[in-house]
C-alpha cells in the first residue's frame, strides 16, 4: 500500500510553453501533498505545500504565479510550470501525506527538460 | 525541524554491514528520526523511523543513542542495489504546518563488489 504515482515520468518542452505534472495517491487519501525540486547532484528542495481545497503555501523564493498548484481532490495534486525556461529543467518530486497517519510517501519523480 | 549532520559519502563492501551515522544534537523531545534513501533518478524511499528505542524492519536497523543526539542506520548485508543517497531527517510525527520532510545533504553510500 501507500503508492504515489506521477505523470508524466519525463517530459521535454520548448521554452515558453507550460507543462502540467500530476501526482496521485493511489490507495490512500492525502489531505496534504508536497512538491519538491531537485537539481543534479543536489538534495531535494521543498517548493510548496498543497492542501486539498485551499491555496498552496509556497516556500520563500518560489514564484507562485510560475508554479501553479491545484489540489482539487484527496488523491490528486497538479503542478503546472508556466512559461517554462531552460533553468526550470529539473527533477520534480511530489509527496503525499496520508491523512490518517501523517506518514509521507513519495512519487517516482518527473524529469522536466526545457529546450 | 532540527538539523542533521551526515558524512557526505561512504563506501561499503558488498555483503558487509553498512553503518551510516547521523548527528541530530538539537532534536526535540517530540521529534522522530526518519531515514529515507534515494536511488539515482527515483523518488525517496522510506526505510525506517524511531523515537528513542532501537527499531528493526526487513530493510534495516536504527540505533538511537540514549541522549537521542545521534543515530546509526545499519544495513546488515549491503548489496549493490543499496547504492544510494541516504537521508536522515528529524520531524514531529503528527500533522501541522511544520510537519513536512526537509532534506539535508545526505550520505552517498557506494557499495562495492
Amino acid at each position: 500500500g501507500a503508492v504515489v504515482s506521477q505523470h508524466p515520468s519525463w517530459v521535454i518542452c520548448k521554452s515558453g510553453t507550460s507543462v502540467k505534472i500530476e501526482c496521485r495517491s493511489l490507495d490512500f487519501q492525502a489531505t496534504t501533498m508536497f512538491w519538491y525540486r531537485q537539481f543534479p547532484k543536489q538534495s531535494l528542495m521543498l517548493m510548496a505545500t498543497s492542501n486539498e481545497g485551499s491555496k498552496a503555501t509556497y516556500e520563500q523564493g518560489v514564484e507562485k504565479d510560475k508554479f501553479l498548484i491545484n489540489h482539487a481532490s484527496l488523491t490528486l495534486s497538479t503542478l503546472t510550470v508556466t512559461s517554462a525556461h531552460p533553468e526550470d529543467s529539473s527533477f520534480y518530486i511530489c509527496s503525499a501525506r496520508r491523512s490518517a497517519t501523517y506518514e509521507q510517501y513519495f512519487g517516482p519523480g518527473t524529469r522536466l527538460t526545457v529546450t | 525541524d532540527a538539523k542533521t549532520t551526515q558524512p557526505p559519502s561512504m563506501d561499503c563492501a558488498e555483503g558487509r554491514a553498512a553503518n551510516l551515522p547521523c548527528n541530530h544534537s538539537t532534536i526535540s523531545g517530540n521529534e522522530y528520526v526518519y531515514w529515507y534513501r534515494q536511488i539515482h533518478s527515483q523518488g525517496p524511499q522510506y526505510i525506517i523511523h524511531g523515537l528513542k528505542n532501537n527499531e528493526t524492519n526487513e530493510m534495516a536497523s536504527l540505533i538511537i543513542t540514549e541522549d537521542r543526539k545521534s543515530s546509526t542506520l545499519i544495513l546488515p548485508h549491503a548489496t549493490l542495489r543499496d547504492t544510494a543517497v541516504y537521508y536522515c531527517i528529524v520531524r514531529v510525527a503528527e500533522g501541522g504546518a511544520g510537519n513536512m520532510l526537509t532534506f539535508g545533504g545526505g550520505t552517498r553510500l557506494m557499495v562495492k563488489p
